[in-house]
């Protein structure tokens, strides 16, 4: 069976530094891997997907994630993080080409100090 | 487009009540499914559907019943609701891309229904 695992339920950042949020999967196929974003309060809306293209994937509001098959990894980085980036980050992996049968990671709250 | 619409945003249960989560889609998607999520587990997968007249079973669809007769529409039913129930309900749609003759990628979520149920 498929899992994620994302390393770290709370992130804490200064405004203007490196923000990493881990993420590693399992599967025994090459997965479909997204990230998601939930702002309080609200439904989940996706940042960036790999869907076995490239391996640096570029997603919105400045975040980008790198596919490594040899680290079973997603990670998601952004060089500065924005208050506005305070938020749970959610890495989700499906076996089957789009088949959104999604398995979520736990999620990483994401905190951004002034 | 209004998107995925879910209703109600809040509700609050007694042990043993049974009610509905509606949830409509105007996109004309195929694929919808209800999530559910919990603090520290992420989202798990209940119900999905793949079309009108098609229903089958997620990861946790104890205690959860589901129907799709039209495209737009996908409710949740709890028929004898319980305090492990207690949680954040998320639905979400997907559609056949033609082009790529497979599923769309990107899942389109609601804003959630948070249930509670004492």
């Amino acid at each position: 069976a498929q899992s994620v695992t994302q390393l770290g339920s709370h992130v804490s950042v200064s405004e203007g530094a490196l923000v990493l949020l881990r993420c590693n999967y399992s599967s025994s196929v090459p997965p479909y891997l997204f990230w998601y974003v939930q702002y309080p309060n609200q439904g989940l809306q996706l940042l960036l997907k790999y869907t076995s293209a490239a391996t640096l994937v570029k997603g919105i509001n400045g975040f980008e994630a790198e596919f490594k098959k040899s680290e079973t990894s997603f990670h998601l980085t952004k060089p500065s993080a924005h208050m506005s980036d305070a938020a749970e980050y959610f890495c989700a992996v499906t076996p089957l080409q789009g088949a959104q049968k999604l398995v979520f990671g736990q999620g990483t709250r994401l905190t951004i100090n002034p | 487009n209004a998107g995925v619409t879910q209703t109600p945003k809040f509700q609050v249960l007694k042990t043993g009540q049974s009610m509905t989560l509606q949830c409509a889609q105007d996109m004309n998607h195929e694929y919808m499914s209800w999530y559910r999520q919990d603090p520290g587990m992420g989202l798990r997968l209940i119900h999905y559907s793949v079309g009108a007249g098609i229903t089958d079973q997620g990861e946790v669809p104890n205690g959860y019943n589901v129907s799709r007769s039209t495209t737009e529409d996908f409710p949740l039913r709890l028929l004898s609701a319980a305090p492990s129930q207690t949680s954040v309900y998320f639905c979400a749609s997907s559609y056949w891309d033609r082009n790529k003759k497979g599923w769309n990628t990107e899942a389109f979520f609601g804003q959630g229904t948070r249930l509670t149920v004492v």
